[in-house]
């Protein structure tokens, strides 16, 4: 089946613009979780989804970031007055219906962000 | 070995070698472990797991070992091979959440020479 899907792949952008980050999950899906991947690091967590609702916003870096879920399957994470330290890899992962802690998280290959 | 910077800590070894790459993990109340690989261009793919009240777990090809008392955990890989170079990221799930809230370590490059 088809695994989780992320678009764009590339968004280049210029200093103080807005931007949005689309997730697909897998199918069925209900957990959601957003990541940020910055150069020569590994993940850091941004947000989770259960269902429609933000259950665990504690990774948002600022009020200009900002992720929407308002079907409990696509996701939108959207940026204001982007900055160049925004510039990263974002990840998005789906787990099954329970989104329990030890269910496995399926990535998506990730938006590459550039801000010039 | 330690890295600074964008410096990743790297690993080359021969094909058919076996593969030790390393992780210490931050947090004494973490309870479960994954190891991930990431390809060039793709999002973290699931290796292995462990939980915490085991010491030792094995798939195909590959283990996990891990030691809670230096908050240390190893993945093994046997018989390296080529399709295995990739980065390697340990990551632990935060103690007390219901879900999965990853954070990951800094990641090891392995390269594989055939």
């Amino acid at each position: 089946g088809a695994g989780v899907s992320q678009t764009p792949s590339n968004k280049v952008t210029e200093k103080g613009k807005y931007v949005e980050l689309r997730c697909d999950p897998i199918s069925g899906h209900t957990a959601l979780y957003w990541y940020r991947q910055s150069l020569g690091q590994g993940p850091e967590f941004l947000i989770y989804f259960q269902g429609t609702g933000a259950a665990d916003d504690s990774g948002l870096p600022n009020d200009r970031f900002f992720a929407v879920r308002p079907e409990g399957s696509v996701s939108t994470l959207k940026i204001q007055r982007t900055e160049r330290g925004d510039s990263a890899v974002y990840l998005c992962a789906s787990s099954s219906t329970s989104g329990g802690s030890t269910d496995t998280q399926y990535f998506g290959p990730g938006t590459r962000l550039t801000v010039l | 070995g330690e890295s600074v910077g964008l410096h990743l800590p790297t690993l080359s070894v021969q094909e058919g070698d076996n593969s030790i790459i390393n992780c210490a993990y931050s947090n004494s109340a973490s309870d479960y472990f994954i190891w991930y690989k990431q390809e060039s261009g793709k999002g973290p793919q699931f290796i292995i797991d462990i939980r915490s009240n085991m010491d030792k777990r094995q798939g195909q090809r590959v283990t996990v070992l891990l030691n809670k008392t230096v908050k240390h955990l190893s993945l093994q890989i046997a018989a390296t091979q080529p399709g295995d170079s990739a980065v390697y990221f340990c990551a632990e799930n935060t103690y007390g959440t219901s879900y999965g809230k990853l954070t990951f370590g800094q990641g090891t490059i392995l390269t594989v020479h055939p």
